[in-house]
């Protein structure tokens, strides 16, 4: 079982939608949750964090953690083109040391 | 520009050469860490430095070598690659607090192909 998995999409959403992308965990001590951006060619940009159940909001951004389904999804309200990339999932597991396990990315597309 | 640096950004190489990756982190971070990322494959994290002592190495193969002189400088040497070797090679730094939250940052990547 991988330890983290995301739909690989394409995600396909118009301009000014909201784009909801979705990331599912195997371990239930898993203790840190990111999302990162990643632009082809590029390397990956963090743009949430989240460390408890709930919401966080940060401008157009938002991370929810559930731990108890091990879920954490992200997101993205008033998609602009220029959100179109690959959003990767990452958490972070104290037991095995500083390991973080990283989700194969979901691809998002806004269309104009 | 995330305060994270990697030289060179692309390299080609042969099986037989020998050459090094450099990763620079201007952040005041403790940790740094090399990654794989290959197509259709996730982040693989390679080595993990903290206090410029290693702490994870994720059974990388020996023609990998890294090296952690201070905790702003990270290396990996490579010798003797394979072709499935190619592919892009990310630093990352973060600031480890020995409690919660490890939020990563990534260098630009070296993009490698072995030839």
């Amino acid at each position: 079982q991988k330890e983290v998995e995301q739909n690989s999409g394409p995600l396909s959403v118009p301009e000014g939608a909201i784009a909801s992308l979705n990331c599912t965990y195997s371990d239930r001590v898993s203790q840190s949750f990111f999302w990162y951006r990643q632009y082809s060619g590029k390397s990956p940009e963090l743009i949430m964090s989240i460390y408890s159940n709930g919401d966080k909001e940060d401008g157009r951004f938002t991370a929810q953690l559930n731990k108890a389904s091990q879920y954490v999804s992200l997101l993205i309200r008033d998609s602009q083109p220029s959100d179109s990339a690959t959003y990767l999932c990452a958490v972070n597991r104290r037991d095995t040391g500083n390991q973080f396990y990283f989700g194969t990315g979901t691809s998002l597309t806004v269309i104009p | 520009e995330t305060g994270v640096t990697q030289t060179p950004r692309h390299l080609v190489m042969g099986m037989t050469n020998k050459k090094s990756l450099k990763c620079e982190q201007h952040l005041g971070h403790n940790a740094m860490y090399w990654y794989k990322q290959s197509a259709k494959k996730p982040l693989e994290l390679m080595f993990v430095y903290n206090f410029k002592e290693q702490t994870e190495n994720n059974s990388v193969p020996s023609r990998f070598s890294p090296e952690c002189p201070n905790s702003s400088h990270l290396f990996l040497h490579l010798h003797t690659l394979q072709p499935e070797d190619s592919a892009l090679y990310l630093c990352a730094s973060s600031q480890d607090m020995g409690g919660s939250g490890y939020e990563q940052y990534f260098g630009p990547g070296t993009r490698l192909t072995v030839t």
